[in-house]
C-alpha cells in the first residue's frame, strides 16, 4: 500500500475558485512535500513542510500538517487555468521519496 | 543552470530488447534517483545512488533492472529483456549534498518507455 493517498482522486473547479487537496500518510515522517506534474511532464516541487510545523504559505498555495492525524491538506486559492496539472504528496521514507496517488486537478476558464 | 537532462524522452522497444536510459544530473549535484511511474498513478522509487555507488535499491526488481552512476557521464538505468509490464514513465532526479537532508529532488522531464 502507498504511503501517501490524496484526496480526492479528481477535482474540477471554475477559474478563480479554491482547490483543496488532502494527503494521508502512514508512518512518522521528517517532511512532507507536494509536487505538481503537468501532463507529460516531470515533477516540480511546490513546498515542504517539517514534522514540527503546523501551516506554511508559498505564494497561492496554503499547506497544513496535522502529525497526529497523519494528514496534510494543499489549498490553492484563486486558482488558474495553468494550476491545471497533478498534485501528489511525498513523504521522505530514509533517502528516498515515497508519492501518493496523486490529485488530478482540472480548472476550467 | 540546465536544470536534470533525461534521455530520449521516449524509447520504443521489442520485448527482449535492452533499454539504456540516460538522466544528468543539474550541474554540482551528486545524488541521483530514478522512479517509476505507471499511468494514473503516482511515482514508485526504484534506486538512489551517488557517484560509483548504490545507496539504496530497494525499489528496484530483482532481475532484468540495473542502474549506474559513474565518475565521469551521465546516470543509466538498464532493462534488459524488456517486458511490456516495464511500459512506463521512467523519472530521475537529482539533488546536492546540502539539499539530502531536507530530500528535495529535483525531477527530469522523464523517458517514456514503450514496448510492443
Amino acid at each position: 500500500s502507498q504511503q501517501g493517498e490524496e484526496d480526492p482522486q479528481a477535482l474540477s473547479i471554475q477559474e478563480g475558485e479554491n482547490a483543496t487537496m488532502n494527503c494521508s500518510y502512514k508512518t512518522s515522517i521528517n517532511n512532507l512535500q507536494w509536487y505538481r506534474q503537468n501532463s507529460g511532464r516531470g515533477l516540480v516541487h511546490l513546498i515542504l513542510i517539517r514534522s514540527n510545523e503546523r501551516e506554511k504559505h508559498s505564494g497561492r498555495l496554503r499547506v497544513t500538517l496535522d502529525t497526529s492525524k497523519k494528514s496534510s491538506s494543499l489549498l490553492i486559492t484563486a486558482s488558474r487555468a495553468a494550476d491545471t496539472a497533478s498534485y501528489f504528496c511525498a513523504t521522505d521514507v530514509g533517502n528516498k521519496l515515497t508519492f501518493g496517488g496523486g490529485t488530478r486537478v482540472l480548472v476550467k476558464p | 543552470n540546465a536544470g536534470v537532462m533525461q534521455n530520449p524522452r521516449h524509447l520504443v522497444r521489442r520485448r527482449g530488447q535492452e533499454a539504456r536510459l540516460r538522466c544528468s544530473p543539474m550541474k554540482g549535484h551528486s545524488h541521483v534517483y530514478w522512479y517509476r511511474q505507471l499511468p494514473e498513478e503516482g511515482l514508485k522509487f526504484m534506486v538512489y545512488l551517488q557517484k560509483e555507488n548504490i545507496i539504496d535499491e530497494s525499489g528496484m526488481p530483482k532481475e532484468r533492472f540495473s542502474a549506474e552512476f559513474p565518475k565521469e557521464g551521465p546516470s543509466i538505468l538498464r532493462i534488459q529483456q524488456v517486458v511490456r509490464g516495464d511500459s512506463a514513465a521512467y523519472f530521475c532526479a537529482s539533488s546536492p549534498w546540502d539539499r539530502v537532508a531536507k530530500n528535495i529532488q529535483y525531477f527530469g522531464a522523464g523517458t517514456r518507455l514503450s514496448v510492443l
